[in-house]
């Protein structure tokens, strides 16, 4: 079965910190990769692409990095601020539009 | 660019009853999914049109159906609605599909009493 979870559920920091959020996926044969963040009562935002030939990809703040072979990801948010403050999601697709979707990082950022 | 449009943001529906849900995608993108998101289940795929045509459907009973129009604006449909079917549905397009970023809308929180 394919499946995506996320490491920690929940994330609570002081301002400035840099962080790492963590996800893993069952099956390796993943075409894509896909951050988002999702505020309250919202949609979601993507944050980040990852093809399943790249390593990583870089956006501002934000980094995200694919290891395949072990079935893993990795978003570090550097210099981290209130702003940032939202739930966390990442997901996969297997050659189809279909994404699966991990239970998502809520990060808190306070001043 | 106008982003992913979602009408209604909320509906509040009985028991026995059917919804239409509907979602404008952005200009000139072709594929639009849906999703349904609750605290339980978190996210999951409902299904995905491409060019009028379904591609791709989840593990949803034939209760939930949709359909693209040629202009790729796309409805939802769920019909004799049960306690569970409360969610937010979400909605997302994209260039071609897969690969493609996926771009969501704010969504349509639906409660069935």
């Amino acid at each position: 079965k394919q499946e995506v979870t996320q490491i920690p559920a929940a994330l609570s920091v002081p301002e400035g910190e840099n962080l790492v959020l963590n996800c893993s996926f069952t099956d390796s044969a993943i075409y894509n990769l896909q951050w988002f963040r999702q505020d309250p009562g919202k949609g979601l935002t993507s944050l980040l692409l990852i093809q399943s030939s790249q390593r990583e990809q870089t956006s501002g703040r934000l980094n995200a990095s694919l290891d395949k072979s072990s079935g893993r990801s990795t978003l570090y948010i550097a210099a981290s601020q209130p702003g940032d403050s939202a739930t966390y999601l990442c997901a996969v697709s297997y050659n189809t539009d279909k994404l699966i979707f991990g239970t998502g990082t809520r990060l808190q950022v306070f001043p | 660019k106008a982003g992913v449009t979602q009408t209604p943001r909320y509906l509040i529906k009985t028991r026995g009853q059917q919804v239409t849900l509907s979602c404008s995608p952005i200009s000139g993108h072709r594929s639009v999914s849906w999703y349904q998101q609750t605290p339980g289940q978190g996210l999951q795929f409902l299904f995905e049109y491409f060019s009028e045509t379904q591609r791709n459907k989840g593990n949803f009973p034939g209760r939930f159906s949709g359909r693209q129009f040629s202009n790729s604006r796309s409805e939802m449909n769920v019909s004799t609605l049960e306690l569970g079917d409360s969610a937010l549905y979400l909605c997302a397009s994209s260039l071609a599909g897969y690969n493609s970023p996926l771009h969501f809308g704010n969504g349509t929180r639906l409660t069935v009493t």
